[in-house]
C-alpha cells in the first residue's frame, strides 16, 4: 500500500530536549517536505526537499532542521523545542512540487 | 517569497446550494495551484488542482478558476451535501516552495 509514515503520532515533551520526528514514503517519491499545522494560519511549509542530499527552508524554518540521507526518508529534528513549537506536523511527499502531495498522518506535538 | 491569501474563514451554506472559496497569490510566476479537503481529525488530500495554462477546471461537482491577470482563483463546489463539510486549503507554487491560505472552514447545514 502507498503510504507516508510518521513517528511518533503524538508527542508530549519539555522546553530544550532534543527530539525527532520520522518521516517515511514508500512510493519513490523525489519530493519531500514538512509542514505544520496551527488554528488560523493553516499549513506552513517548514523545510523540503527535492532530492536525496537536496533541502532548502520554507516559511517558517527557525529551530527545525532535516535531513534527506535516503530518499525514502525525511526526519525533522527540533534540537531544542520550546513551546511555540507546539503544533500539529504533517510530513508529505510528491513526485515534484507540482504534484499531488500524499500527506501522513500527522504528529501532534506539546512543549512543556 | 509567495504569499496567499484565502476567503472566506468560514462559510456556512444550505445542503444543495453552491460553495465558493476566493484566493489571492503575490508570486506572479506561481504556475501550479492546488486545492486540498481536510476533514476533521485527518491530513489533507487533494480534490482539484490547475495549471497556469488553464483557466477553468471541472471534476463533478467541483470547480476551480484561474484569473492569472488578476492573480486569484477559486473554488466553486455546486449541490453541496454533508459531506462537503471540512476546512478547504488552496496553495500556490512557482517551482519548489509551495504556500497555502490560511484555509476555509465550511459547514453544510442539513
Amino acid at each position: 500500500e502507498a503510504q507516508v509514515t510518521q513517528n511518533p503520532r503524538y508527542l508530549i515533551t519539555v522546553t530544550g530536549k532534543k527530539l525527532t520526528v520520522t518521516c517515511s514514503q514508500n512510493m519513490n517519491h523525489e519530493y519531500m517536505s514538512w509542514y505544520r499545522q496551527d488554528p488560523g494560519l493553516g499549513l506552513r511549509q517548514i523545510y523540503y526537499s527535492m532530492n536525496v542530499e537536496v533541502t532548502d527552508k520554507g516559511d517558517v524554518p527557525e529551530g527545525y532542521k532535516v535531513s534527506r540521507k535516503e530518499k525514502r526518508n525525511f526526519p525533522l529534528i527540533l534540537e531544542s523545542p520550546s513551546p511555540n513549537q507546539t503544533s500539529l506536523y504533517f510530513c508529505a511527499s510528491s513526485g515534484t512540487a507540482q504534484e499531488t502531495q500524499y500527506f501522513g498522518p500527522g504528529t501532534r506535538l506539546l512543549v512543556l | 517569497g509567495e504569499n496567499v491569501e484565502q476567503h472566506p474563514s468560514t462559510l456556512s451554506v444550505q445542503e444543495g446550494d453552491s460553495a465558493v472559496i476566493k484566493c489571492t497569490y503575490s508570486d506572479s510566476a506561481s504556475n501550479y495551484f492546488p486545492w486540498y479537503k481536510q476533514e476533521l481529525g485527518k491530513r489533507p488530500q487533494l480534490i482539484i488542482d490547475i495549471r497556469s495554462n488553464v483557466g477553468e477546471k471541472k471534476d463533478q461537482r467541483i470547480a476551480v478558476t484561474l484569473n492569472k491577470t488578476a492573480k486569484h482563483f477559486s473554488l466553486h463546489i455546486t449541490e453541496t451535501q454533508p459531506e462537503d463539510s471540512a476546512v478547504y486549503f488552496c496553495a500556490a507554487t512557482n517551482d519548489y516552495k509551495l504556500s497555502f491560505g490560511a484555509g476555509t472552514t465550511v459547514t453544510v447545514r442539513a
